[in-house]
C-alpha cells in the first residue's frame, strides 16, 4: 500500500520562529489534507490541498503532486501551535495518515 | 452543533464486555469511516461505508463490527472488548471520496478497556 512519511518526527521551536514540515508519499493520490491534533485530541482540518499552494493566516501549504510531496509552513509560531501535525492522503478508498510531526513551541 | 458527533466522548469498560460507539453527521455526506489512533501513531482505518447498505473492512477490522443504520449514522461495536483495543476512536465523513472538501472528523471517543 501507499507509504506516507512525515519529517521531522519532533520539532521544538522558540516562539516567533518559522518552520517547515514535510510529507512524502509513495504513489499518486486523489486528495491530501493537513491536520493539527490539539492537546485534547481533536483533529483540526488545516488544509485540503491535493495540489498547488494555499495560505491561511500564518500557515501555508504547498503540494507538488508530480513529485509526491507536500510542505506545511508555519510562520511566527505561537505556543498555541503546539501539538501534532498530520499529513493524510486519499488512496483507493480511504485516507492514509503519516505518523505525524510533534511540534512544541516554547515561550 | 458539530457536523460530526461522536458519543460517548470517554468510556471505560471491562474486558469481555460489548460496547458500541456511535457517530452521526449533519453534512449530508454519503461516505463514513471509523479510525483508530494509538498513542504516538497516526490513524488507522477500521471500517468504511459508502452508502447505507455498503460495509467494507479497513486495515484493522478484526475484533470490530459496524452498522450503517441510515445515511447519517454509523456505529462501531466491539463484540468482546480487550485491553489492546484501548485507543482514541474517530469517525469521519466525506463527500464522493473527499474530492471536493476533504474529510471531516468527529471529536473522538477515548476508550479504555480494563
Amino acid at each position: 500500500g501507499i507509504q506516507v512519511e512525515q519529517s521531522p518526527p519532533d520539532l521544538i521551536l522558540q516562539e516567533g520562529a518559522n518552520s517547515t514540515l514535510r510529507c512524502n508519499f509513495s504513489d499518486s493520490v486523489n486528495n491530501l489534507q493537513w491536520f493539527h491534533q490539539n492537546p485534547w485530541g481533536q483533529l483540526i482540518n488545516l488544509f485540503y490541498i491535493p495540489s498547488g499552494t494555499k495560505q491561511n493566516g500564518r500557515l501555508s501549504a504547498t503540494t507538488v503532486a508530480t513529485e509526491r510531496y507536500s510542505l506545511l509552513y508555519i510562520s511566527s509560531s505561537q505556543t498555541t501551535d503546539s501539538g501534532v501535525y498530520f499529513c493524510a492522503v486519499e488512496f483507493a478508498n480511504d485516507m492514509r495518515f503519516g505518523a505525524g510531526t510533534r511540534l512544541t513551541v516554547k515561550p | 452543533d458539530a457536523d460530526v458527533t461522536q458519543t460517548p466522548r470517554n468510556r471505560i469498560t471491562k474486558t469481555g464486555k460489548r460496547i458500541m460507539l456511535e457517530c452521526s453527521q449533519t453534512k449530508g455526506h454519503d461516505r463514513m469511516y471509523w479510525y483508530r489512533q494509538d498513542p504516538g501513531l497516526g490513524l488507522r482505518l477500521i471500517y468504511y461505508s459508502f452508502d447505507v447498505k455498503d460495509i467494507n473492512k479497513g486495515e484493522i477490522s478484526d475484533g470490530y463490527s459496524v452498522s450503517r443504520q441510515a445515511q447519517a449514522k454509523f456505529s462501531l461495536s466491539l463484540e468482546s472488548a480487550i485491553p489492546n483495543q484501548t485507543a482514541l476512536y474517530f469517525c469521519a465523513t466525506s463527500d464522493t471520496g473527499g474530492r471536493n472538501y476533504g474529510y471531516t472528523f468527529g471529536s473522538g471517543t477515548r476508550l479504555t478497556v480494563v
